[in-house]
């Protein structure tokens, strides 16, 4: 079974600052690795997809690396801001037998200060 | 291109009633997809329709259900309502060009709250 892990589940820091945020699953049988970010009581917003077969993906200042082999994937993000604050989910893609689906960590609750 | 649709937005409920959920997905989305969030559990996958076809079940019990109509709207059923059913329920449409590329894009959720 798929378990999805975040670390750490909260972490708070000064505006300006770049920070990484971790994620490890435990089976590398994955099609695909996202990161999400949700604003309290939203809907998730997709940020980055890395396909299984790749390393890394870029957009603006962020950037998601995969390790597929040791099954850990790193978002960092440079230059933090406060309308950065949110609670930032990873979730593998697994294929079922039938179609793939996606398990989800539990989430790390960044909070950017002023 | 307008984003996935939920509703209602917020729905409260008392034990043992039923409740019916809506989801329209992003137009040209065939796959629609439902998850349960909570406190204490996190984000779990319940189902996913394609097609009009239920293709994957998440480990949940059988008062929750789903189905899929020919334009790709989907409904989502929760009978003799629980206090452990109150969560975010959101839908998530994707287009499914391949397994490896495919993007879910996520509604603004459902907040279900049973009395």
């Amino acid at each position: 079974k798929q378990e999805v892990t975040q670390i750490p589940a909260a972490l708070s820091v000064p505006e300006g600052e770049n920070l990484v945020l971790n994620c490890s699953f435990t089976d590398s049988a994955i099609y695909n690795l996202q990161w999400f970010r949700q604003d309290p009581g939203k809907g998730l917003t997709s940020l980055l997809l890395i396909q299984s077969s790749q390393r890394e993906q870029t957009s603006g200042r962020l950037n998601a690396s995969l390790d597929k082999s040791s099954g850990r994937s790193t978002l960092y993000i440079a230059a933090s801001q406060p309308g950065d604050s949110a609670t930032y989910l990873c979730a593998v893609s697994v294929y079922t037998g039938t179609a793939s689906k996606l398990t989800f960590g539990t989430g790390t609750r960044l909070q950017v200060t002023l | 291109k307008a984003g996935v649709t939920q509703t209602p937005r917020y729905l409260i409920k008392t034990r043992g009633q039923q409740v019916t959920l809506s989801c329209s997905p992003i137009s040209g989305h065939r796959s629609v997809s439902w998850y349960q969030q909570t406190p204490g559990q996190g984000l779990q996958f319940l189902f996913e329709y394609f097609s009009e076809t239920q293709r994957n079940k998440g480990n949940f019990p059988g008062r929750f259900s789903g189905r899929q109509f020919s334009n790709s709207r989907s409904e989502m059923n929760v009978s003799t309502l629980e206090l452990g059913d109150s969560a975010l329920y959101l839908c998530a449409s994707s287009l499914i060009t391949s397994a490896y590329t495919d993007t879910q894009y996520f509604g603004p959720g459902t907040r279900l709250t049973v009395l």
